[in-house]
């Protein structure tokens, strides 16, 4: 049982590239999440989705897209990488209220 | 909004010591409680969780918490600590939606000395 897989584990960007982090799941959760993990701040919310198709902004959404397109996959686009948008990600799914996390993404942008 | 705060920031508890890390909450209705822990490089474990009924939670690793709701605290107990224990670790409170979305404090990080 793979519970939530994130690819890549880590990446290096220049300023203004773009990339998808890769999150999937194969515990058939409906609800699935993105934060951001930053030195002294603790995890805040970035997106989340309640199901295919559904999305929704969390604490700090700006500079990301997301979209879910199946249950098990919920990527993380960075349009335009900024700087400031060097920190982990972990992506989570959920069920009853407990949440899974991912091994998390490393992302240093220079 | 809800709210998380871990009121320490470093602890440093001797092998074999007992422990405690602060937890207060701010959530308008019956609070769902979570404590992670995160060894350095790695994910995020979960220790233990509340959602209702005895407020004292058993959880992994010899790990225990108390909710109370008269303070608002869901601090995390161990009656000893082995030196593997040495990690971060972060207090969440779910809105118990059925989802959990998770606020999460800013973490205490534990150094456990010889």
């Amino acid at each position: 049982n793979a519970g939530v897989t994130q690819t890549p584990k880590f990446q290096v960007l220049k300023t203004g590239q773009s990339m998808t982090l890769q999150c999937a799941q194969d515990m058939n959760h409906e609800y699935m999440s993105w934060y951001r993990q930053d030195p002294g701040m603790g995890l805040r919310l970035i997106h989340y989705s309640v199901g295919a198709g559904i999305t929704d902004q969390g604490e700090v959404p700006n500079g990301y897209n997301v979209s879910r397109s199946t249950t098990e996959d919920f990527p993380l686009r960075l349009l335009s990488a900024a700087p400031s948008q060097t920190s982990v990600y972990f992506c989570a799914s959920s069920y009853r209220n407990e949440a899974f996390f991912g091994q998390g993404t490393r992302l240093t942008v220079v | 909004a809800q709210s998380v705060t871990q009121p320490d920031i470093h602890i440093t508890v001797s092998e074999g010591a007992s422990l405690e890390l602060r937890c207060n909450y701010s959530y308008g209705a019956t609070p769902y409680l979570f404590w992670y822990v995160q060894s350095p490089g790695q994910g995020l474990q979960l220790l233990l969780k509340y959602f209702s009924g005895d407020t004292l939670v058993q959880g992994i690793k010899g790990f225990e918490a108390e909710f109370k709701r008269s303070q608002s605290s869901f601090n995390l107990r161990k009656p000893s600590v082995h030196w593997s224990d040495a990690a971060e670790y972060f207090c969440a409170v779910g809105d118990g939606s059925g989802y959990s979305t998770l606020t999460f404090g800013k973490g205490t990080m534990l150094l456990v000395s010889p």
